[in-house]
């Protein structure tokens, strides 16, 4: 058990540019959560897969954010035509749900900071 | 709203001493959990108390559930310096979508 991994750590880019970002789980995870972070708030629910499944997208999500888990392990997530206030740091989190119990518990990665210049 | 809404929002103590943090939520739950992040990482689960529990511990955490009142709290006995992060409590509801959705937290400091 390696725990959840993001990458990169840090992310410095221009207004305008797209940025990627990956998450990889821990393995035998079949949820992957994401969610955003800014500074002195809690973590703001963005999307969420069960297996390649992508089962919600926050209402509050534009669509110049995409997120993806083609086969059911690692995630990516796009920001297009990034903006200053997309700045924020990822998380990424994963967890298993065994049919209908629902005492799963999240284990997080240590996030991604996105700067927005 | 299904989150979790925490209070404090900060709080300050000496090390040793207790700290107590409640959190209140709207919804009927499954369960309700707490985490921890330090400053600049990702959260740490904590404790998960199940609907029908009503008290647990776990080493210097101990957390309550009033379903009746919709709130919980998170105490942690004796604390140190390394307790200083930000706790959040994540209630599970019964109804809608099975994910967690997190509060503003409560920002603990431990001074030495």
């Amino acid at each position: 058990d390696t725990g959840v991994s993001q990458n990169p750590r840090h992310k410095i880019t221009k207004r305008g540019q797209n940025v990627t970002f990956r998450c990889d789980p821990i393995s035998e995870h079949n949820r992957l959560y994401w969610y955003r972070q800014t500074l002195g708030q809690g973590p703001e629910f963005l999307t969420y897969f069960q297996n390649e499944a992508q089962l919600e997208k926050s209402r509050l999500l534009s669509d110049r954010f995409s997120a993806e888990r083609p086969k059911g392990s690692f995630s990516t997530l796009e920001i297009q035509r990034t903006e200053q206030g997309d700045s924020a740091m990822y998380l990424c989190a994963s967890s298993l749900r065994q049919g209908q119990h629902i005492n799963e518990k999240l284990f997080f990665g240590s996030g991604t900071q996105l700067s927005v210049l | 709203s299904q989150q979790g809404e925490e209070d404090p929002q900060a709080l300050s103590i000496q090390e040793g001493e207790n700290a107590t943090m409640n959190c209140s939520y709207k919804t009927s739950i499954n369960n309700l959990q707490w985490y921890r992040q330090n400053s600049g990482r990702g959260l740490v689960h904590l404790i998960l108390i199940r609907s029908n529990e009503r008290e647990k511990h776990s080493g210097r955490l101990r957390v309550t559930l009033d379903t009746s009142k919709k709130s919980s709290s998170l105490l942690i006995t004796a604390s140190r310096a390394a307790d200083t992060a930000s706790y959040f409590c994540a209630p599970l509801p019964i109804q809608g979508a099975q994910k967690l959705v997190f509060g503003q937290g409560t920002r603990l400091t431990i001074n030495p």
